[in-house]
């Protein structure tokens, strides 16, 4: 079975900050994986997705496949980023999307 | 928005009432998806479909219901709707290796 782990719920950076978001999964597979970001009252939408391995908004994220991890990065963050953060990964078996519970982004002016 | 459009977006019902949401899509994506989003939990999957006609369940698919007879509509049912499917409700739809396109969101509230 495929599993997203996001263990932070809540976290708050100063603006000018670093930004980890942690992101682990569990799937038997080569994964797909994505970062989705909710901004107030707006529906989901990509933010990055790691087989393009671009940079969104200053957002990158590495797939280590041995920590099993998927982290998203911004070397400053900014009052803008200030949103909610879903990790998710695709089966390409099946074509089930799984999402973790995400991590509210509060950035601190 | 992607194309994606749910109805209604906001609704308030009995215990014990059925409750049909639609998914309307315009772009053919072949994959459709359901979600509910409470704090806390996080999104997580109802039932999805991978072609008309074509379901399946996810990790909270009880009480849940779903129909699928064309690539634009994916219909989610509660059969008889309970206090704890109070929920913000999500449609998602994707095609191949692209990213998934979501829904406004359906606010249900049971009472």
């Amino acid at each position: 079975a495929q599993r997203v782990t996001q263990p932070e719920k809540l976290l708050s950076v100063f603006k000018g900050a670093p930004v980890e978001l942690k992101c682990n999964y569990s799937y038997s597979g080569s994964p797909e994986l994505f970062w989705y970001v909710q901004y107030s009252r707006q529906r989901l939408q990509l933010l990055l997705r790691h087989i393009s391995r671009e940079s969104i908004k200053g957002f990158t994220a590495d797939l280590n496949k041995g920590e099993t991890s998927f982290h998203l990065k911004k070397p400053f963050a900014q009052e803008e980023d200030s949103a909610m953060y879903y990790c998710a990964l695709v089966n390409f078996g099946n074509e089930k999307l799984t999402f973790g519970t995400g991590t509210r982004l509060t950035i601190i002016p | 928005d992607a194309g994606i459009t749910q109805s209604p977006r906001h609704k308030v019902t009995e215990t014990g009432t059925p409750v049909t949401l639609r998914c309307h899509q315009t772009e053919n994506h072949r994959y459709m998806y359901w979600y509910r989003q409470d704090p806390g939990h996080g999104l997580r999957l109802i039932h999805y479909s991978y072609g008309v006609k074509d379901t399946d369940k996810g990790e909270v698919s009880d009480g849940y219901s779903v129909s699928r007879s064309k690539t634009e509509d994916f219909l989610l049912t509660l059969e008889s709707a309970t206090s704890s499917q109070t929920s913000v409700y999500f449609c998602a739809a994707r095609t191949g290796y692209d990213e998934a396109f979501f829904g406004q969101g359906t606010r249900l509230t049971v009472v």
